[in-house]
């Protein structure tokens, strides 16, 4: 199994600051298959970027994504108080199981 | 607008069988592949597995002894049954659709429903 792990596990940050967030495989994922969610507490995950870097339908271009192989960033350019949430990276480039990343909780400094 | 909703019991006794359902409304459950994820209580997401609208599936490997998804296209659902549960098996149950055949990621997710496992 691919091991998805996040780094760090809580980033405290002022509203209009850049967060950068990161997502390390044990091995690499092929063709750049990794995707970011976005949870909310009570909430369902929103996927925020798949295929490494390609933004989901409706998601502000603060957000973006990057990297390859094994390791891969989600950067928030200018964050906003709704962007206050845990974020998950996905792994969905190798046989099953698909697996998600332990999180990263960005709360507010 | 497409939307999914779980459904089921939300308690479950050890060793008995856990069985959910997913409702798609607004649109087709044809032509997706559909999934099942938990997390549980204050821990991080995990996969179960998938089904393809023709019944096709595939499940994780450390549930797949355990685990039946089915497809009722009829109804526009797709099922979960757990079976042999303990309380590691409590989580918040979510139903999800992959939006691409075989790029194993979700774009549109259930609220979910809490199973708790408990006598």
């Amino acid at each position: 199994d691919i091991v998805l792990t996040q780094s760090p596990g809580t980033l405290s940050l002022s509203p209009g600051e850049r967060a950068t967030l990161s997502c390390r495989a044990s091995q690499s994922v092929s063709s750049s298959y990794l995707a970011w969610y976005q949870q909310k507490p009570g909430q369902a995950p929103r996927l925020l970027i798949d295929g490494a870097s390609s933004r989901a339908t409706g998601i502000p271009d603060r957000f973006s994504g990057s990297g390859s192989g094994t390791d891969f960033t989600l950067t928030i350019s200018r964050l906003e108080p709704e962007d206050f949430a845990v974020y998950y990276c996905q792994q969905y480039g190798s046989s099953p199981p698909y697996t998600f990343g332990q999180g990263t909780k960005l709360e507010i400094k | 607008q497409v939307q999914l909703q779980e459904s089921g019991p939300g308690l479950v006794k050890p060793s008995e069988t856990l069985s959910l359902t997913c409702t798609v409304s607004g649109g087709s459950i044809s032509s997706y592949y559909w999934s099942w994820i938990r997390q549980p209580p204050g821990k991080g997401l995990e996969w179960i597995g998938n089904i393809y609208y023709t019944g096709s599936t595939n499940y994780n490997p450390s549930l797949n002894s355990r685990v039946t998804i089915s497809v009722d296209t009829s109804k526009n659902q797709f099922s979960l049954k757990l079976s042999s549960v303990t309380a590691a098996d409590t989580a918040v149950y979510y139903c999800a659709r992959v939006p691409h055949s075989r790029r194993w990621y979700f774009d549109l997710w259930g609220r979910g429903t809490l199973v708790t496992v408990s006598s």
